[in-house]
């Protein structure tokens, strides 16, 4: 069963571009979580979300962010007209039901020049 | 939401010593995590435990939920050991989003 996977790994953006990053669930895991880690920083949740629903975007800059969750493909988190603070790694999570443990993926660590 | 205190923040250890991590909590959670990142920057479940006792070769961990508080052991610890600990925690009816502590640096020394 493979884990979470993330791509791009790696992904150097100029100011004012656009920044995708793909996450895909383990076999069998609806639920679908993103979360930010800022240099030298614990991870900070951004969104939560089920096929098709945003559950939880508590966490997501109002601006700029989105993220979705189709029926069918990854989950895509996506930046809009980035800035260097948006420079930070991007890890994606993943479980079975709610209360389950989440398991993560590699990370998309996001450089904007 | 819940704020996750861990302690220490930075470890040196030489190889082959013992060490314990503590993870507090500042409200009641019905989920929680011990991951490791390490250098490479991935992180590695260690265990799910929010409530109880576990123990995996070298590792063991217990959270006491009713007092908030949650501790990771390693014992003989090895320099594959480094890296940085987090204690995640979360609850369920919060749309059980984790709350990550700031974790602990371990750097082991041979």
């Amino acid at each position: 069963n493979a884990g979470v996977m993330q791509n791009p790994r790696h992904l150097v953006r100029r100011r004012g571009q656009e920044a995708r990053l793909r996450c895909s669930p383990m076999k069998g895991h609806s639920h679908v979580y993103w979360y930010r880690q800022l240099p030298e920083e614990g991870l900070k949740f951004m969104v939560y979300l089920q096929k098709e629903n945003i559950i939880d975007e508590s966490g997501m800059p109002k601006e700029r962010f989105s993220a979705e969750f189709p029926k069918e493909g990854p989950s895509i988190l996506r930046i809009q007209q980035v800035v260097r603070g948006d420079s930070a790694a991007y890890f994606c999570a993943s479980s079975p039901l709610r209360e389950e443990t989440q398991y993560f993926g590699p990370g998309t660590r996001l450089l904007v020049l | 939401g819940i704020q996750v205190e861990q302690s220490p923040p930075d470890l040196i250890l030489q190889e082959g010593a013992n060490s314990t991590l503590r993870c507090n909590f500042s409200d009641s959670v019905n989920n929680l995590q011990w991951f490791h990142q390490n250098p490479w920057g991935q992180l590695i479940n260690l265990f799910y435990i929010p409530s109880g006792t576990k123990q995996n070769g070298r590792l063991s961990a217990t959270t006491v939920a009713t007092e908030r508080y949650s501790l990771l052991y390693i014992s003989s610890s090895q320099t594959t050991d480094s890296g940085v600990y987090f204690c995640a925690v979360g609850r369920s009816n919060t749309g059980n989003q984790f709350y990550f502590g700031t974790g602990t640096s371990l750097t082991v020394i041979p």
